[in-house]
């Protein structure tokens, strides 16, 4: 079974840290993204990566970076954390052959962010 | 840009009755995949329902089928016999045949079900 795994379910953190969120795939798949969930807006694509060191900005990539320095992890950073930074982050990885049927992607478990 | 909606943000359901949750999209492209993800109550999001656009039958998973209309670009969910298990947020999602893989998610309908 492809497993995606999130480094924290719940984290709290105060206004200006610096956070990282850290997503690890066992597939070896090539792709992986970072979402993010708020009520009533459903899922937001932060940023995505399609290779190893290679990023691409989706939705909503103000506020945060990220680092894919091996193909198994997928780092979410915010700089500087924000109260309105408050939310559900949801990683995920599919492969780019469609091997696994036509590119489903495999979610983690989510990081609650709370920002206070 | 495509756009995923999702109109009902809450419904119920009787168990063993049947439900159809509804998904509306906008795109200029001709070949897409759209799915149906489940989140029950934390736990993981998990695929539920798959379609290719350029295929005319609908998809059926055992008790979940849809109803995929592509001219009025609509993608409804419907689950037979509910079951308490089949409580969650459920999400419909866009992705584009060509290109880069990400997903473009609906608002998101929460699905209770009442014993």
């Amino acid at each position: 079974d492809v497993k995606v795994t999130q480094s924290s379910r719940y984290l709290v953190k105060r206004t200006g840290e610096k956070v990282f969120l850290e997503c690890v795939q066992d597939m070896d798949h090539e792709n992986m993204f970072w979402y993010r969930q708020d009520p009533g807006l459903g899922l937001r694509l932060i940023y995505f990566s399609y290779d190893v060191k290679m990023k691409e900005k989706g939705d909503i990539p103000e506020g945060y970076s990220v680092s894919r320095e091996k193909k198994e992890r997928f780092s979410l950073i915010l700089e500087s954390a924000s109260t309105n930074q408050t939310s559900m982050y949801l990683c995920a990885s599919t492969s780019s052959s469609g091997v696994q049927g036509p590119y489903e992607q495999y979610f983690g478990p989510g990081t609650r962010l709370t920002v206070t | 840009a495509q756009t995923v909606t999702q109109s009902q943000p809450e419904m119920s359901v009787q168990e063993a009755e049947t439900v159809t949750l509804s998904c509306t999209y906008d795109t200029s492209e001709s070949d897409y995949y759209l799915f149906w993800y489940k989140q029950p109550p934390s736990r993981q999001m998990i695929l539920v329902i798959r379609q290719e656009a350029y295929k005319q039958q609908n998809a059926t998973e055992n008790r979940f089928s849809v109803n995929f209309q592509k001219a009025a670009k609509s993608f409804s969910l419907k689950i037979s016999d509910s079951q308490l298990g089949d409580a969650a947020m459920y999400f419909c999602a866009y992705r584009s045949y060509q290109g880069a893989q990400k997903l473009v998610f609906g608002q998101g309908t929460r699905l209770t079900i009442n014993p």
